[in-house]
């Protein structure tokens, strides 16, 4: 079993619709939830960073993270066509990070 | 946060030959990471670069293989050392600042 499972996708949803994304772990030590943004033949993006369960939102997206489940979230409001990416959760202990294995999202105008 | 320079930004290289591959940050920082993302998979850290120090590598990853060096607090390099088709994937460094890790653009290996 890996570490961090996310569902691989691909997700397809039409434009504005709300998209939700899901990790789930196993090791109980990850402290820090990451989510990142990956178009194809570029690097990741940092979306968001949080550390408490509970919601953190940032324009169109929203982290949650409940660590009594130990599994987090994002949600995009209103999606749009450049939403459209690998999405990659990542937490850590220490300094070491732990991918999942990325969510491939489409959104069609 | 942190931006950081990578390059070559792509490259086709002969099998048995080695690349380096070169970051630089724009901020001094303790630790620089560098992982490897194999086609269609996530992200595998290979090892954690400290200045002056050796570099710690991941299970599966080995100095004669990867050497790493990290000369000054901005900079880093990743050697790939007698490739062979499997060692082609995106390449990417990585530093740790307040709010989250920063990676750079990657560098897409393709051995022929």
């Amino acid at each position: 079993q890996k570490e961090v499972e996310q569902d691989p996708g691909p997700l397809s949803v039409p434009e504005g619709a709300i998209v939700s994304l899901n990790c789930t772990y196993s090791n109980s030590a990850f402290q820090y939830f990451m989510w990142y943004r990956q178009y194809s033949r570029k690097g990741p993006e940092l979306l968001m960073y949080t550390y408490s369960s509970g919601n953190k939102e940032d324009g169109r997206f929203t982290a949650q993270v409940d660590k009594s489940s130990k599994y987090i979230s994002l949600f995009i409001r209103d999606s749009q066509p450049s939403d459209s990416a690998t999405y990659l959760c990542a937490m850590n202990a220490g300094n070491m990070l732990t991918f999942g294995g990325g969510t491939r999202l489409m959104v069609k105008p | 946060s942190a931006v950081i320079s990578q390059k070559p930004s792509r490259d086709i290289c002969q099998r048995g030959t080695s690349l380096t591959i070169q970051c630089q940050v724009d901020s001094q920082v303790t630790m620089m990471f560098w992982y490897r993302q194999q086609p269609g998979q996530s992200l595998t850290l290979i090892a954690t670069a400290n200045q002056g120090s050796e570099a710690t590598y991941e299970s599966g990853f080995v100095i004669d293989k990867f050497p790493i060096s990290r000369p000054n607090l901005t900079f880093s390099t990743l050697t790939v050392s007698n490739m062979s088709p499997e060692d082609s994937s995106i390449y990417l460094c990585s530093v740790e600042m307040e709010g989250g890790y920063t990676f750079g653009s990657g560098t897409r290996l393709t051995v022929v």
